[in-house]
């Protein structure tokens, strides 16, 4: 079935320093990609989304390219603020089946230090 | 203005009781969602609704029971609440076809 798969956190990195986390998706037809983020006591936020193979979708620094060779969406950011400790969501969006759902994998908490 | 709202933020109940969640959205929008996400974080689709007909029924216990008088609102009625309940339930909407799904802000279901 239809699926995502993002490598599991915790992730702890020191402020400025390169991230990357993981996406990979199972799909049958051709989805559209997001990364959400969930800020500690806060809802889902779209970050950034890509919805044709090569595109990158890119938002507060952060970037991430939909790869259909290698079904990826790996999300990048050069340099990492304390601010951006949150959880981060990889989903995918069926189209253009009317039963459309957004599928997300189980989420990767990063902590940020000082 | 916000895009999909949902109603209370937080709700904390006695187990057996009963409570809704109320969600609307002002985007036009045909397609509402329930998610529900648990302790882990993990976000499990629960119901979809298009046009106020049901697309979408994950495997829910009965008790929960969505409701969508209109295409702008999906609400979600719990009967006789258990512990295992406790969870933040988030409301969503896209249009069919489109390629972006928006979510409300969350509300906190605590059962005590």
């Amino acid at each position: 079935g239809d699926s995502v798969t993002q490598m599991e956190g915790p992730v702890t990195l020191s402020e400025e320093a390169f991230l990357t986390i993981n996406c990979t998706y199972t799909a049958t037809g051709y989805p559209s990609l997001f990364w959400y983020v969930q800020y500690p006591g806060e809802g889902l936020q779209l970050l950034l989304k890509a919805t044709k193979a090569d595109d990158k979708g890119s938002n507060k620094g952060f970037e991430a390219t939909y790869r259909k060779e290698t079904t990826s969406f790996h999300l990048e950011k050069g340099s990492v603020q304390v601010s951006d400790s949150a959880v981060y969501f990889c989903a995918l969006k069926l189209l253009p089946y009317r039963d459309d759902k957004i599928i997300f994998g189980k989420g990767t908490r990063l902590h940020i230090l000082p | 203005d916000t895009a999909v709202s949902q109603t209370p933020k937080y709700l904390v109940t006695q187990m057996g009781n009963d409570k809704s969640i109320k969600c609307e959205q002002n985007l036009g929008h045909d397609t509402m969602y329930w998610y529900k996400q648990d302790s882990k974080k993990f976000l499990k689709i629960m119901f979809s609704y298009n046009n106020k007909e049901l697309i979408i029924n994950e495997t829910v216990p009965n008790r929960f029971s969505p409701k969508s008088p209109d295409k702008a609102h999906l609400n979600l009625h719990i009967n006789s609440l258990e512990l295992g309940d406790s969870a933040v339930y988030f409301c969503a909407s896209s249009q069919v076809g489109g390629n972006t799904i928006y979510f409300g802000e969350g509300s906190w279901l605590t059962v005590v």
